[in-house]
């Protein structure tokens, strides 16, 4: 059983502050890590897909960095807004053919105005 | 472009009934298809995934069951609902493994 596990469960913040998440993940048989985001009553939406140890990716305000030997990668966001407002959800793959992504039970980021 | 359709929306069934939650990719052939749960307060949980028409993989042993009748088409179902049973279901598609995934609107389903 693979186990991808977030930290924290859920955070609150104020407009303008920077935070940052956690996801852990098995460092053996890493394929790819994935992060999502999900707002309330919609579906979850890809963020970022790395697959190199190292891999540092960037979207706006929210970026991320992946360290495969060691089994995390972090997701940062500059100077939070309310509409980042959300859940936000790591996947792991393994390196195996046919299989599927293992998403951890997320972080609930609430940003107050 | 490619679209990902789910439904219902919302389902409310007795303990003991049957359930048939349909997806529908368009747009993209042989995807990878697959279905996940969000129970109340814990994660999305993995529950089928496909790689192929007729090739279903099972993750967590459970009364659910998944077909891929079409290339673009799964399907979750039960014969018999439990009270369990009751989340949020989502269905999903993905080009690769490495790919990101593309989800549906997702289905909540309440087992009364």
């Amino acid at each position: 059983i693979l186990n991808v596990e977030q930290s924290p469960q859920s955070l609150h913040v104020q407009e303008g502050d920077s935070t940052n998440f956690t996801c852990s993940f098995p460092s053996s048989n890493f394929y790819a890590l994935h992060w999502y985001r999900w707002e309330t009553a919609k579906s979850p939406e890809a963020l970022f897909v790395m697959t190199l140890n190292g891999d540092e990716k960037k979207k706006g305000r929210i970026s991320a960095t992946l360290n495969t030997k060691e089994g995390y990668s972090y997701l940062y966001i500059k100077g939070s807004q309310p509409e980042d407002s959300a859940t936000y959800l790591c996947a792991f793959t393994r390196n195996q053919a046919g299989t599927a992504l293992i998403f951890g039970k997320g972080t609930t980021l609430s940003v107050s105005s | 472009s490619q679209t990902i359709h789910q439904w219902p929306a919302t389902l409310v069934q007795p303990v003991g009934s049957p359930l048939s939650l349909e997806c529908t990719v368009e747009g993209t052939s042989n995807p990878n298809l697959y279905w996940y749960r969000q129970a109340a307060g814990r994660g999305l949980q993995l529950l089928f995934y496909s790689v192929g028409i007729g090739q279903i993989s099972s993750e967590v042993p459970q009364n659910l069951s998944a077909s891929r009748p079409q290339d673009r088409q799964f399907i979750l179902s039960s014969k018999k609902l439990l009270l369990s049973d009751s989340g949020f279901y989502l269905c999903a598609w993905s080009r690769q493994q490495n790919t990101e995934a593309f989800f549906g609107q997702g289905t909540r389903l309440t087992v009364v």
